[in-house]
């Protein structure tokens, strides 16, 4: 079993739509960070959390120690929200990020 | 700040040849990491060190080596190229390697081994 298991692994969603995508994870962790990937461009931290929640314009991080989950969030969902999401917790005892295999988000107009 | 910087964005070579893919930063980070990252796979751990001079293996080190001079420089090298290192590589940065630090990744280098 992965340490770290995303769903989905792909959604495609309307214009406008909310979004939800979960990650659980089964370490002990430090920090979690929400990555964004466009189609063939580099990677973007748009998140770190360690407790609560966290929003950033349309986007919204949560997360939850005790269950060990983390879920990201985007309202009124837009063609540029189309990228591959990944879920990083940082080990609390190696400091090393592990990495769920990603949510690959398409929006349509 | 330029932040994490690597070069070159693409490369092609030739099963045996040797290449070194540069890595920099300029934010005084002592945590740096090489990834790698294959469709299906995910994002892998290849070598990572906690400051200069300290270098350790990560999940798949194999066929790759590195060394840390420098606080600001990691270069990674593929000492004899093999179509399965034919990959996008990703070099990051933090602050430590514990705690509460935000991550930064460079553009990553796109590596075909023929």
């Amino acid at each position: 079993k992965n340490e770290v298991e995303q769903s989905p692994q792909n959604l495609t969603a309307q214009e406008g739509e909310f979004i939800t995508i979960n990650c659980s994870y089964s370490v002990g962790i430090s920090a979690l960070h929400w990555l964004q990937q466009h189609p063939g461009g580099g990677i973007v931290s748009l998140f770190m959390l360690s407790s609560g929640k966290k929003k950033h314009g349309r986007l919204i991080a949560t997360i939850n120690i005790q269950e060990k989950h983390s879920s990201l969030h985007i309202t009124a969902s837009h063609p540029r929200d189309s990228a591959v999401y990944i879920c990083a917790p940082r080990l609390s005892n190696t400091g090393k990020l592990i990495f769920g295999q990603g949510t690959t988000l398409q929006v349509k107009p | 700040n330029a932040g994490v910087t690597q070069t070159p964005k693409f490369q092609v070579l030739k099963t045996g040849q040797s290449m070194t893919l540069q890595c920099a930063q300029d934010m005084n980070h002592e945590y740096m990491s090489w990834y790698r990252q294959d469709p299906g796979m995910g994002l892998r751990l290849i070598h990572y060190s906690v400051g200069a001079g300290i270098t350790d293996q990560g999940e798949v080190p194999n066929g790759y080596n590195v060394s840390r001079s420098t606080t600001e420089d990691f270069p990674l090298r593929l000492l004899s190229a093999a179509p399965s290192q034919t990959s996008v590589y990703f070099c990051a940065s933090s602050l430590t390697g514990t705690g509460y630090n935000e991550q930064f990744f460079g553009p990553g280098t796109r590596l075909t081994v023929l």
